[in-house]
C-alpha cells in the first residue's frame, strides 16, 4: 500500500529555519516524483514544486522560486521541503503528493503538515 | 501564467446530477485531473487522464474535456459528496497548475 508520512505541526516564528518531511513506503521511491503543494486557510492548492528522487531533478514554481528548497534522501526514502527564513505568510497547511509513472496527475497524498509562523 | 477557472459553488439535490467546469486555454489539449477534499482532509484523486478513474472512485464520478472546458459530473449525488473539487492539468513548461476550486454543496 503507497503511504505518504508526512512530519507533524510545526509552530515557528518569523525568521525561523524549518525542514518538514514526507516518508514514502509501498513502492519505489526513486521513480516516482514527489510534489509539494500548500493550502492557506479556507483557500485553494497552490503548486510549489516537484523533485524526481532518482537524480534529484527539481522544479519550481516561479512563485515560490528562491523561497523553499526541496530535496530528496533515497537512504530513508524521504522528501524534503525546507525554509531558511520563514515568514508569517508561509503559514499553512503543506502536502506532499506522488506523481504518477507518466507524472499525468498526483495519485497519493499525505495528510499535510500545518505551519504557524508567528510575528 | 497558465490558470484555471472553476465556479466557486455548486448546489444539487441529493439524486441529482452535479457538473463542474474548469476552464482554461486550450485545456481540451492537456490531461485534466480531479481532486476531491473534505473539511480538515488532504485531496484525494478522483479522475486522472481527464476521464479515467483510479480504483476506489465510484462509477458515479466522470469525467470529459474539450476545447478549453473540462468538466467532473457527479451523477445521483450523494450526501457524501459534498467537499471541495480542485482541477489540475499542466502548463506548457510541465508545471501542474491547479484549478481555484469549487464548493459543491448537498442541498
Amino acid at each position: 500500500e503507497v503511504q505518504l508520512v508526512q512530519s507533524g505541526a510545526e509552530v515557528k516564528k518569523s525568521g525561523e529555519s524549518l525542514k518538514i518531511s514526507c516518508k514514502a513506503s509501498g513502492y519505489i521511491f526513486s521513480n516516482y516524483w514527489i510534489g509539494w503543494v500548500r493550502q492557506k486557510p479556507g483557500k485553494g492548492l497552490e503548486w510549489m514544486g516537484i523533485i524526481y528522487p532518482a537524480d534529484s531533478d527539481t522544479r519550481y514554481s516561479p512563485s515560490f522560486q528562491g523561497q523553499i528548497t526541496i530535496s530528496a534522501d533515497k537512504s530513508v526514502i524521504t522528501a524534503y521541503l525546507q525554509w531558511t527564513s520563514l515568514r508569517p505568510s508561509d503559514s499553512g497547511i503543506y502536502y506532499c503528493a506522488r506523481g504518477d509513472q507518466e507524472l499525468t496527475t498526483f495519485d497519493y497524498w499525505g495528510l499535510g503538515t500545518l505551519v504557524t509562523v508567528s510575528s | 501564467s497558465y490558470e484555471l477557472t472553476q465556479p466557486p459553488s455548486v448546489s444539487v439535490s441529493p439524486g441529482q446530477t452535479a457538473s463542474i467546469t474548469c476552464s482554461g486555454d486550450d485545456l481540451g489539449e492537456r490531461y485534466t485531473s480531479w481532486y476531491q477534499q473534505k473539511p480538515g482532509q488532504s485531496p484525494i484523486l478522483l479522475i486522472y487522464e481527464d476521464k479515467k478513474r483510479p480504483s476506489g472512485t465510484p462509477e458515479r464520478f466522470s469525467g470529459s474535456n474539450f476545447g478549453n472546458t473540462a468538466t467532473l459530473t457527479i451523477s445521483g449525488t450523494q450526501d457524501m459528496d459534498e467537499a471541495d473539487y480542485y482541477c489540475q492539468a499542466w502548463d506548457s513548461s510541465l508545471a501542474p497548475v491547479f484549478g481555484t476550486g469549487t464548493k459543491v454543496t448537498v442541498l
